[in-house]
């Protein structure tokens, strides 16, 4: 079934900086999930966008849905160790979620 | 409870035993889903259940895999005849249905 690609697999980022991790889709998604995942933890939810152009924000993290509904990406300001862990985006197909591979971020403090 | 619970949390068996493991989707939940981890892997699909239709079983790598739901709320999934490759993290979530999916603590499993 069709796929949510992510980029990039790894994140090496140093204390302080800013990256952005990317989701592509070929295809037109109805909505689009973002999750995180602490080392030896379980996926825990973030946010959710549905809308054409949508951004939200969290705190240092800001998320961005596609004019055309077909990317997504999530960036982070001011790095943190906290911020350490492997970030999923998620298509929701009729309730059925498929996830992407994920970025797994390191923090170098 | 408050939250998905998974049981047990960890699981040793040996290759060819048959495992069960165990989901506890948090109450009125409709959706409920399995995914399977491999270390330092993606979230692998495995199979969905909404309410009382039908559940995609598209994910499931095997017939050796199966999975039911009894009363729209406890889900087991079961391995027959485990092999060293099905050792992994097996996670459970639930959800009210496309939004977000809570996530239990997973069952580690290890075949030797």
């Amino acid at each position: 079934g069709q796929q949510v690609m992510q980029i990039p697999q790894y994140q090496h980022v140093q204390e302080g900086e800013d990256f952005t991790t990317y989701c592509n889709s070929s295809t037109t998604l109805s909505n689009i999930q973002w999750y995180k995942q602490r080392p030896g933890g379980h996926p825990v939810f973030l946010i959710q966008l549905v809308k054409s152009g949508e951004v939200k924000k969290q705190k240092r993290l800001t998320f961005q849905f596609g004019e055309a509904k077909k990317n997504s990406s999530l960036h982070i300001t001011a790095t943190q160790t906290t911020d350490v862990g492997t970030y999923f985006c998620a298509q929701d197909s009729w309730g059925k979620l498929q996830f992407g591979a994920g970025t797994q971020v390191v923090v170098t403090p | 409870g408050a939250g998905v619970s998974q049981s047990p949390s960890n699981k040793v068996t040996e290759k060819g035993k048959d495992v069960e493991l165990r989901c506890d989707p948090i109450s009125g939940h409709t959706a409920l889903y399995w995914y399977r981890q491999s270390l330092g892997q993606g979230l692998e699909f495995l199979i969905y259940f909404q309410g009382n239709s039908a559940p995609d079983k598209s994910g499931l790598p095997s017939d050796r895999f199966s999975a039911e739901r009894t009363g729209g709320s406890v889900s087991t999934l079961t391995i027959q005849r485990t092999q060293q490759e099905d050792s992994a993290v097996y996670l459970c979530a639930s959800s009210l249905g496309e939004i977000e999916a809570f996530f239990g603590q997973g069952t580690r499993l290890t075949v030797v």
